[in-house]
């Protein structure tokens, strides 16, 4: 079955640039979203279809896609960035990555 | 706006049959392209994809929970429900629905925290 292999933690100063990865197999023929997940929330769409990111997300959040791995960018990161971080894809079935939690200090 | 709400028991016993219920508005599931998707999430762990139900009724679900899980939806109602059999402990977790746009969950409801315990 396909897989979704992310770091499980990162972290990143305030204003500074955050990259989480997300690794699988051609993952850059398939299209990668992201979502953010802070403590007792559901999930929120943070960027889909690789690098589009929904109405009301701050420009600061980027997505890439290629070869075998999707980054997730946070340009001038902020504490209220602070959460954990879900890549998704689908290949014939929807696949989630174990997640990263993102610490700014 | 869409929304989406998720309801149900909140607790169930080993090897009984667990039955949510997700009522959304916003959107319609006769409109071409679009699906509702339900995801769970046991405590303090990943996001698990359970099932997807798409505007044709056309289904798919988790190869690893096929076996237990049906997806039904009711268009006149603006519900699709879930439903798994067997349920363990180990099925402890929040479950949640999200409208499924091309590609991706968006928006997602708020979760229900389903526990099975005896």
């Amino acid at each position: 079955s396909y897989e979704l292999t992310q770091p499980p933690s990162v972290s990143v100063s305030p204003g500074q640039t955050a990259s989480i990865t997300c690794s699988g197999d051609k993952l850059g023929d398939k299209y990668a979203c992201w979502y953010q997940q802070k403590p007792g929330q559901s999930p929120v769409l943070v960027i889909y279809q690789d690098n589009k990111r929904p109405s009301g997300i701050p420009e600061r959040f980027s997505g890439s896609n290629s070869g075998n791995t999707a980054t997730l960018t946070i340009s001038g990161t902020q504490a209220m960035d602070e959460a954990d971080y879900y890549c998704q894809a689908w290949d014939s079935f929807v696949v989630f990555g174990g997640g990263t939690k993102l610490t700014v200090l | 706006q869409i929304t989406l709400k998720e309801s149900g028991p909140t607790l169930v016993k080993p090897t009984q049959t667990l039955t949510l219920t997700c009522t959304f508005s916003g959107f319609s599931l006769s409109t071409s392209g679009v699906g509702v998707g339900w995801i769970r999430q046991p405590p303090g762990k990943a996001l698990e994809w359970l099932a997807v139900i798409y505007w044709n009724d056309d289904k798919r679900y988790s190869p690893s929970l096929k076996s237990r899980l049906t997806i039904t939806k009711d268009t006149s109602k603006n519900q699709v429900v879930l439903t798994m059999t067997n349920m363990d402990p180990v099925d402890t977790a929040t479950y949640y629905c999200a409208h499924n746009g091309p590609s991706r969950f968006d928006p997602w409801g708020q979760g229900t925290l389903v526990t099975v315990s005896s």
